[in-house]
């Protein structure tokens, strides 16, 4: 069974940094984009970028670009979504959801499985 | 940028209606399109991909349609389990989502 586990909801203060986390299990994880998914809430949908687990190759939205930092780690089958300074306006839910196709041809794809989502509550 | 503009953000309707959704491209995207239901404090789900399929163990209830710039998710008969918020995501140049139709009970 695929399964996306993220970590667990935090509350920080503005100008501090946070490290949010997504583990993959149940597939094979380095043959598969990940995609992280910005969701204020109340509010849509955002796709933030993606990363292909086999070559660490990362894909930004232009609105995320500079402001967050997507890595993977190979061993443990897991993504990270990694802010320096965080702002109110962070605060929003963060789905992590894996992206429909075996292999790294393109990221340009729909998302089949996402994680439960991590609730990030930046104030002061 | 591509922008995606779903319509109407909201619909009222009861059990056993037939419920259609539009989702616009402000561009062309071909087929490059998918359906997601989201309900209340859980992830969204795939329903729909590529314009017109369906995703496997999705109900047959829900069919898509459409290419180019516009589509439509319909629902031939609402059920209980449905009342939910849906969204368009396009997949041709990034990935955009539309702001989401919420599908309440009437």
């Amino acid at each position: 069974e695929v399964q996306l586990v993220q970590s667990g909801a935090e509350l920080k203060k503005p100008g501090e940094s946070l490290k949010i986390s997504c583990k993959g299990s149940g597939y094979s994880f380095t043959n598969f984009w990940i995609g992280w998914v910005r969701q204020v809430p109340g509010k849509g949908l955002e796709w933030m970028g993606t990363i292909y687990p086999g070559d660490s190759e990362t894909r930004y939205s232009p609105s995320f670009q500079g402001q967050v930092t997507i890595s993977v780690d190979q061993p443990s089958k897991t993504s990270y979504l990694q802010w320096t300074t965080l702002k109110a306006s962070d605060t929003a839910i963060y789905y992590c959801a894996r992206l429909a196709m075996y292999g790294s041809g393109t990221y340009l794809l729909y998302f089949d499985y996402w994680g439960q989502g991590t609730l990030v509550t930046v104030s002061s | 940028d591509i922008q995606m503009t779903q319509s109407p953000s909201t619909l009222s309707a009861s059990v056993g209606d037939r419920v259609t959704i539009t989702c616009r491209a402000s561009q062309t995207i071909s087929s490059w399109l998918a359906w997601y239901q989201q309900k209340p404090g859980k992830a969204p789900k795939l329903l729909i991909y590529k314009a017109s399929t369906l995703r496997s163990g999705v109900p047959s209830r829900f069919s898509g349609s459409g290419s180019g710039t516009e589509f439509t998710l319909t629902i031939s008969s609402l059920q209980p389990d449905d009342f939910a918020t849906y969204y368009c995501q396009q997949y041709d140049t990034y990935l955009t989502f539309g702001q989401g139709t919420k599908v309440e009970i009437k």
